[in-house]
């Protein structure tokens, strides 16, 4: 998956804690994208940033869940108070400003108990 | 509403045939489309991409078709090897590639 790093790849989570995942795209690519996948289906737009953006949440629940990527440091999809049907793989993309192609990495699998 | 369309969740290829995979979509201002393949319990990765501009792309044995007209596309894949056996994502973007729909994926099995 070309350089971009998920942490943790696999988060298990009881009813009601906060989940935090890590994304940290490939040097020099400063658009982030988050998607989720249900099991059996396929991938789901969430939240587009830039640097210290948020250019497009339309596809992230008004509720619960929040995405930061900072000047310094991976991007961050925040979920709090997680609910069983948060339960998916949650991956996040990577591209450079004015190419399309993004590149994705491993995916958190995120299981809520 | 599916914007993006794979109408077959499977298909299966012998070794060495070809495997067509198909894509539709509703929205007439997409612009440009990209294929992915995922393997199991790994992130998508990036395979061919086509403007709007063009009907053919063609990378080694990859090689992907726009019908702008049918608004369709195809990715061919020749010879089909075990190793392609994955799930193939379609994406298409209307805002030059800002912002990516997925289709549902197709589960690819080439059997030896």
């Amino acid at each position: 998956n070309a350089g971009v790093m998920q942490n943790p790849r696999h988060l298990v989570r009881r009813r009601g804690q906060e989940a935090r995942l890590r994304c940290s795209p490939m040097k020099g690519h400063s658009h982030v994208y988050w998607y989720r996948q249900l099991p059996e289906e396929g991938l789901k737009f969430m939240v587009y940033l830039q640097k210290e953006n948020i250019i497009d949440e339309s596809g992230m629940p008004k509720e619960r869940f929040s995405a930061e990527f900072p000047k310094e440091g991976p991007s961050i999809l925040r979920i709090q108070q997680v609910v069983r049907g948060d339960s998916a793989a949650y991956f996040c993309a990577g591209r450079r400003e004015a190419q399309e192609t993004q590149y994705f990495g491993p995916g958190t699998r995120l299981l809520v108990l | 509403d599916q914007q993006v369309k794979q109408n077959s969740p499977s298909l299966s290829v012998q070794e060495g045939r070809i495997s067509i995979l198909n894509c539709d979509y509703t929205n007439s201002m997409f612009d440009y489309f990209l294929w992915y393949k995922k393997y199991p319990a790994e992130g998508p990765t990036f395979l061919i991409s086509i403007s709007s501009i063009k009907d053919k792309n063609e990378d080694g044995r990859f090689t992907v078709f726009l019908n702008k007209s049918a608004k369709h596309l195809s990715l061919h894949i020749v010879p089909s090897q075990p190793g392609d056996s994955a799930v193939y994502f379609c994406a298409a973007s209307d805002n030059y590639g800002q912002n990516f729909v997925f289709g549902p994926g197709t589960r690819l099995s080439v059997l030896p």
